[in-house]
C-alpha cells in the first residue's frame, strides 16, 4: 500500500532561519504532490501544489521541491516568522483520492 | 475558493448512540470527501460522497458503521453509528475546488468525544 512518511513529528527554528521539511513516499508514481498547514483545531489548508514534471514551485516565502527519482519532496519556508508555527501536511493522489502524511509541527521561536 | 460549514462543531456522545455530522457548501461541487483525524494523527480518507449515489468507501471503513448521503452538489451528512470510544476523532469534510488542479478545501471540522 502507499506510504507517506514526513521526516520528524516536530521541527524547532529560530525566527529568520529557513525551516525544511520533508516528504517521502513509497508505492506510487502520483502525478503531483500538494503541501498543507493545519493550525490546531483548524482544518487543514491548502499551500502549494507541484506536478511530477516540476522540479520546483515557489509562492511567496515558499518553495517545495519534486524528487520522482528520489520519490521525495521538500518544502522550504525561507525567513520563518513565529506566524508560520504550525503543522505541514503533505499528500498526493492515490486512485482520485488525496492520501495525507502525519505531518510535521514547526515552532519558529522568536 | 469554498466555504464549507460543519455541524456540529463539537459533541460528547455516549457509547453505542450515533451522530450525525452535516457539511453544507456554499458552492456546487463535483466530488466531496469524508476525512477522519485522531489524536496526534494525520487524515484518514473514510470516504468519497457522490453524488446521487452509494459512497465509495476506503478500505476499513464500512457502510452500516459510517453511512453517508449526498442527496445534491452542496451538502453532505456523515453518521458515525454505535459509537464506542475508538471513534474519538475530529471528522473533517473537504471538496475538491472546481477548476482547480487537485487541491482540496476542508471544514473546520467537528470533533467527538465518545465516553
Amino acid at each position: 500500500s502507499q506510504k507517506i512518511e514526513q521526516n520528524s513529528e516536530a521541527l524547532n527554528i529560530q525566527e529568520g532561519k529557513t525551516a525544511t521539511l520533508t516528504c517521502n513516499y513509497t508505492n506510487y508514481s502520483p502525478a503531483y504532490l500538494q503541501w498543507y498547514r493545519q493550525d490546531p483545531g483548524r482544518g487543514p489548508v491548502f499551500l502549494l501544489l507541484i506536478r511530477e514534471n516540476e522540479k520546483e514551485k515557489r509562492k511567496e516565502r515558499l518553495k517545495v521541491t519534486f524528487d520522482t527519482t528520489l520519490k521525495q519532496s521538500l518544502f522550504h519556508i525561507t525567513a520563518s516568522q513565529p506566524a508560520d508555527s504550525a503543522t505541514y501536511l503533505c499528500a498526493l493522489e492515490v486512485r482520485t483520492a488525496l492520501i495525507f502524511g502525519k505531518g510535521t509541527t514547526l515552532s519558529v521561536s522568536s | 475558493s469554498a466555504v464549507i460549514s460543519q455541524k456540529p462543531s463539537r459533541d460528547i456522545c455516549q457509547r453505542g448512540t450515533s451522530l450525525t455530522i452535516q457539511c453544507q457548501v456554499d458552492s456546487q461541487v463535483t466530488m466531496m470527501f469524508w476525512y477522519r483525524q485522531q489524536p496526534g494523527q494525520s487524515l484518514t480518507l473514510i470516504a468519497t460522497a457522490n453524488q446521487g449515489s452509494e459512497a465509495t468507501y476506503e478500505s476499513g471503513f464500512v457502510i452500516d458503521k459510517f453511512p453517508i448521503s449526498r442527496p445534491n452538489l452542496t451538502f453532505s451528512t456523515l453518521t458515525v453509528s454505535n459509537m464506542s470510544p475508538e471513534d474519538s476523532s475530529i471528522y473533517l469534510c473537504s471538496v475538491l475546488r472546481t477548476g482547480g488542479v487537485g487541491e482540496l478545501f476542508f471544514g473546520e471540522g467537528s470533533r467527538l468525544t465518545v465516553l
